[in-house]
């Protein structure tokens, strides 16, 4: 059975705090991994697709790392604003599956 | 450039009752998914359609949910009949870039089975 796990499962932390989540998937089978931000009674929204070991990507103060050998990926956000407050989910593709993780909530608190 | 559109947004039905989810995806896309979201939980992936048709439904509830996409383009999913245990968030995504393309997702369906 594919799993995709993610931690910590919710976070709080102050204005101006650094912060990071992970993404944990199979190590087989891997096809791309998706980062997307889901705010309160809004649409998820994409942050990252990573397709490559070692991939690194960032927009503006979240970036993102890739470990396919692995199985795990890490989502950073530097400087953490109360607007940053929402559920972050990672997916999976791979095996010609799509599989999201429970996501990590993250409270901001100003 | 339009989003992807669901209706209705809310829905409260009693058990044994059917419903129906519509999804417009954004134009040009030719991946369309539909996936249900349980309190606490990830989006579970329902159905998965290349153009009009269904390339991954193994997660479906076949004896119950049934989904269809019409000429490729606006998709509907059905449940019939309604369960409590279906009590759920249903959304919609597409892509235009097939499996592993970024997903634009729309509002969702919040529904509830009494």
């Amino acid at each position: 059975i594919l799993n995709v796990e993610q931690s910590p499962q919710s976070l709080h932390v102050q204005e101006g705090d650094s912060t990071n989540f992970t993404c944990s998937f199979p190590s087989s089978n891997f096809y791309a991994l998706h980062w997307y931000r889901w705010e309160t009674a809004k649409s998820p929204e994409a942050l990252f697709v990573m397709t490559l070991n070692g991939d690194e990507k960032k927009k503006g103060r979240i970036s993102a790392t890739l470990n396919t050998k692995e199985g795990y990926s890490y989502l950073y956000i530097k400087g953490s604003q109360p607007e940053d407050s929402a559920t972050y989910l990672c997916a999976f593709i791979g095996g010609f599956k799509t599989i999201f993780g429970a996501g990590t909530r993250l409270f901001v608190k100003a | 450039e339009a989003g992807v559109v669901q209706s209705p947004r809310y829905k409260i039905i009693e058990k044994k009752q059917p419903v129906a989810f519509w999804c417009n995806p954004i134009s040009g896309h030719n991946t369309l998914y539909w996936y249900r979201q349980n309190l606490g939980q990830g989006p579970e992936l329902l159905i998965r359609y290349e153009n009009e048709e269904a390339v991954d439904d193994s997660q479906l509830p076949k004896d119950r949910f049934s989904a269809e996409r019409l000429k490729g383009v606006d998709s509907t999913l059905k449940i019939q009949p309604a369960e409590l245990g279906d009590s759920a968030v249903y959304l919609c995504a597409s892509s235009s870039r097939g499996v592993g393309g970024e997903q634009y997702f729309g509002p969702g369906t919040r529904l509830t089975v009494t």
